[in-house]
């Protein structure tokens, strides 16, 4: 069965670093999504990306983020410095369409230290 | 802001029994409505879900319920298993938004033998 795949699975960095999430939507979707959960909180939408740009984001999605899709496989977030509080699980998701069922990956774990 | 509200933390139910897992939503421009379950350490995996247009949708032990006027939907898991044991997640989207998921805190069910 098609899947999210997102690595690494778990990433620890510096604060004020830089990190790059990487994922692999299911291949004939076409939107792509990143979420959080921070420990003990709800997922939290962060961004959504259709047909080459960002259709919708979040105030959390602040100018310290970016998303990419290099090719035609790869859906990338990027950190550009690193603050304690963006330690969370962040989560991939894609979908087929607008209105239809988002599909999430495993997550990967970021740890600010 | 809590557009989404799943206001019991956690649930207890018996092995065959029925589980019924409530969500309450404030914004009436909501209008595509999921569940997602998820275990520890993984992605949210999507249950089941319901358009405005409905008030029902059935897919095997899985029931969704969507009440307009009460702004309220609930999910039916009926009987009830030990592997339905995780935390249930409601989730909402307006149509216009870039389909972002605002996501309940979510209910922890627990179906003991």
């Amino acid at each position: 069965e098609p899947e999210v795949t997102q690595t690494p699975s778990h990433q620890v960095t510096q604060m004020g670093q830089e990190v790059i999430l990487r994922c692999v939507p299911i291949s004939n979707h076409l939107y792509f999504y990143w979420y959080r959960q921070i420990l003990g909180q709800k997922v939290e939408f962060l961004v959504s990306f259709y047909n080459n740009e960002i259709s919708e984001k979040s105030e959390i999605f602040d100018d310290q983020f970016s998303v990419e899709r290099p090719d035609g496989s790869n859906f990338t977030l990027k950190i550009r410095s690193t603050k304690l509080e963006d330690s969370a699980m962040y989560f991939c998701a894609s979908s087929e369409g607008g209105n239809t069922e988002a599909f999430f990956g495993q997550g990967t774990r970021l740890t600010v230290v | 802001d809590q557009q989404v509200k799943q206001n019991s933390p956690s649930l207890s139910v018996q092995e065959g029994r029925i589980s019924i897992l409530n969500c309450d939503y404030t914004n009436s421009m909501f209008d595509y409505f999921l569940w997602y379950k998820k275990y520890p350490a993984e992605g949210p995996t999507f249950l089941i879900s319901i358009s405005s247009i409905k008030d029902k949708n059935e897919d095997g032990r899985f029931t969704v319920f969507l009440n307009k006027s009460a702004k309220h939907l609930s999910l039916h898991i009926v009987p009830s298993q030990p592997g339905d044991s995780a935390v249930y997640f409601c989730a909402a989207s307006p149509q216009d938004s870039g389909y972002a998921l605002n996501f309940g805190k979510g209910t922890s069910l627990l179906v003991t033998p």
